[in-house]
């Protein structure tokens, strides 16, 4: 299995900062995504963060407001960019298993919790 | 990729056994079923995959029909830490693994 921390695990921030929030996985990965879970709600996809190349945006998401970065096989960051009150939500980083465990299986880190004001 | 129906909330009672029934009409022939467990303040962990028949694990089984139209999560003996979100996904082989997820099912145990 992998381990997956988030920071930071909550916010609270103010409309039209930005806020990073980073993903640390213990084992070398090659897909790792990104979901938004908003209150109540089931999740959704944001991205996949590819290593050595742009990340894949899903649609109704954008680059310019959920940058996201991927420096190695353990690491990436995504940045919610210009916040407003409707960012507000808990934002999670994944890993793909299905490789090690030949399963469609992700494991998710615990979760950023955001709250824009 | 296939769409997922559940049931949105599902009441029981410890020690008593509990299915939930998922449809996805629209399954393709390299398409896997899929179940996620997500606890409140936590992300969602895979609980059971499979592609027809039955599958067991320690957790669940999994129940696939031969046409693959649906398929039925059971949990043996349900507990109060059952209590949680369970989701139905169909997840593509040719898809990069990517998860949609769907409405989920919010099962309550109680005493």
């Amino acid at each position: 299995s992998a381990v997956i921390s988030q920071k930071p695990s909550r916010d609270i921030c103010q409309r039209g900062t930005s806020l990073t929030i980073q993903c640390q996985v213990d084992s070398q990965v090659t897909m790792m995504f990104w979901y938004r879970q908003q209150p109540g709600q089931s999740l959704t996809l944001i991205a996949t963060a590819n290593q050595g190349s742009e990340a894949t945006y899903e649609s109704g998401f954008v680059i310019d407001k959920f940058p996201i970065s991927r420096p190695n096989l353990t690491f990436s960051t995504l940045t919610v960019s210009n916040m407003s009150p409707e960012d507000s939500s808990i934002y999670l980083c994944s890993v793909d298993w299905s490789g090690t465990s030949g399963r469609g299986e992700q494991f998710f880190g615990p979760g950023t919790r955001l709250t824009v004001l | 990729l296939a769409k997922t129906t559940q049931p949105i909330s599902m009441d029981s009672y410890e020690g008593q056994e509990v299915n939930i029934t998922c449809s996805h009409n629209n399954i393709a022939t390299n398409d896997y079923i899929t179940w996620y467990q997500q606890f409140p303040s936590q992300g969602p962990r895979f609980i059971i995959q499979g592609y027809k028949t039955k599958v067991t694990n320690e957790v669940a089984s999994l129940f696939i029909p031969a046409d693959r139209k649906s398929s039925t999560l059971s949990l043996p003996r349900v507990s109060l830490s059952d209590t949680a979100v369970y989701y139905c996904l169909v997840v593509s082989t040719g898809g990069g693994n990517k998860l949609t997820f769907g409405t989920g099912t919010q099962l309550k145990v109680e005493l």
